[in-house]
């Protein structure tokens, strides 16, 4: 069985210009949750999506945004690319039934490598 | 504010020593999570826990909730173990969330 795949591995940007990284869950799950690891500042949560819908956001400007696909993949947009958004972007997912609370597994996509010059 | 504090930072040992990595959270939680980086930044789910213990291979994770505690422990350790172990943590809550992070534990296994 395929894990989670991200799209693309590394990718270099210029300040004020725009990105869309990309996220497949494992088959069957519907929950896709996007991290941002900047150096020096650890692993932050961004977004959750599921079943189409976006649950949460974490402590981020509106620059960054997304959305989930009926076949469960995401997309995260990042506008006006500023020197600081240089970090690893993880894609998680889990199979969650909505309830409010997620407690299953979040299985790891590799990331996608952003630097911004 | 909720919080997840990891120690030690950074840990260095021989191969073969038994290690013990620890996690403390500040409010209750639904689950938390161990999870393995690797230089490259991949990532992979350890242990999820929500009660007691889990072991898999030479990885033992436990939590306490009342103590609002958790441990990682490797016996056997080995150089293939050197990477970096987070401890992320979902709280339980009116809304739902992504995970809370600690800011990890730096392994190196000597041989």
């Amino acid at each position: 069985e395929a894990g989670v795949t991200q799209s693309p591995t590394h990718l270099i940007k210029t300040r004020g210009q725009q990105v869309t990284l990309r996220c497949s869950p494992i088959s069957g799950h519907t929950s896709v949750y996007w991290y941002q690891q900047a150096l020096g500042l650890g692993l932050q949560f961004l977004l959750w999506y599921d079943e189409g819908e976006e649950r949460n956001r974490g402590n981020f400007p509106p620059r960054f945004s997304g959305r989930q696909f009926p076949n469960y993949s995401s997309e995260l947009n990042v506008n006006a690319l500023e020197l600081e958004d240089s970090a690893l972007y993880l894609c998680a997912s889990s199979l969650v039934r909505w309830s409010g609370v997620s407690t299953d597994t979040q299985y790891f996509g590799p990331g996608t490598r952003l630097t911004v010059l | 504010k909720n919080e997840v504090e990891q120690s030690p930072q950074n840990l260095t040992a021989q191969e073969g020593e038994f290690i013990t990595i620890n996690c403390s959270y500040s409010v209750g939680i639904s689950a938390l999570h161990w999870l393995q980086q690797h230089p490259g930044g991949g990532i992979v789910s350890l242990f999820m826990l929500s009660s007691g213990k889990k072991k898999h291979g030479r990885l033992i994770a436990t939590i306490n909730i009342q103590e609002k505690h958790s441990s990682l422990h490797i016996t056997a350790s080995h150089p293939r173990d050197s990477a970096v172990y987070i401890c992320a943590v979902m709280y339980s809550g009116g809304g739902a969330d992504g995970l809370t992070f600690g800011k990890g534990t730096h392994l190196i296994i000597q041989p």
